[in-house]
């Protein structure tokens, strides 16, 4: 089946620094893709989300860049905080907004340095 | 605005017993997900249900079972617990239409000795 991965399990950031976190897809016919963050003890919490006629959507601090042509996902974090330390997630839909849709990848650890 | 519900929060069995863990939600969605999160292996799909009164398989179902009697809640069960069914479990639901951010609850910490 399809997967979602991460390049880095851990990614360790000075506080104050921008922080990026990388995610590799490789079903082309995903068209939704979502960003979570998971403290520890917590359940995944919704960060921010794009569409695949996008490739760059913007929140606050945080930016999502998707790249089709090499099937790419990224997530920037400008200023890091002591409070972004936690487990990245990304995820993909290929369904076309079915219920099942959804790949999660394993994550990636960002730890924030003070 | 307490979301996404799951009870209880920790739980420890032996194997051969059986439990079942409750989701409930309080937003209105019709659909709704059980997923498992082991060390290294990301989140995985149990089971789901797109509304009240029907269940499907996700990507590892075998050993649970799910009903969906009233569409707040979701419900797994173990019939028979194996210490492999050791994990993290998530409840998720969200609404129907176009793609959207499922919402999570903040797991059940389920250990099998």
């Amino acid at each position: 089946g399809e997967s979602v991965g991460l390049h880095l399990p851990t990614l360790s950031v000075q506080e104050g620094d921008n922080s990026i976190i990388n995610c590799a897809y490789s079903n082309s016919a995903s068209d939704y893709f979502i960003w979570y963050k998971q403290e520890s003890g917590k359940g995944p919490q919704f960060i921010i989300d794009i569409r695949s006629n996008m490739d760059k959507r913007q929140g606050q601090r945080v930016t999502v860049l998707l790249n089709k042509t090499v099937k790419h996902l990224s997530l920037q974090i400008a200023a890091t905080q002591p409070g972004d330390s936690a487990v990245y997630f990304c995820a993909e839909d290929h369904s076309g907004g079915g219920a099942d849709g959804l790949t999660f990848g394993k994550g990636t650890h960002l730890i924030i340095q003070p | 605005n307490a979301g996404v519900t799951q009870t209880p929060k920790f739980r420890v069995l032996k194997t051969g017993q059986s439990m079942t863990l409750l989701c409930a939600q309080d937003m209105n969605h019709e659909y709704m997900y059980w997923y498992r999160q082991d060390p290294g292996m990301g989140l995985r799909l149990i089971h789901y249900s797109v509304g009240e009164g029907t269940t499907a398989k996700g990507e590892v179902p075998d050993g649970y079972n799910v009903s969906r009697l009233k569409k707040q809640n979701f419900l797994l069960g173990l019939e028979s617990a194996a210490p492999s069914q050791t994990s993290v479990y998530f409840c998720a639901s969200r609404h129907t239409g176009r793609p959207q951010p499922q919402h999570f609850g903040d797991g059940t910490r389920l250990s099998i000795l």
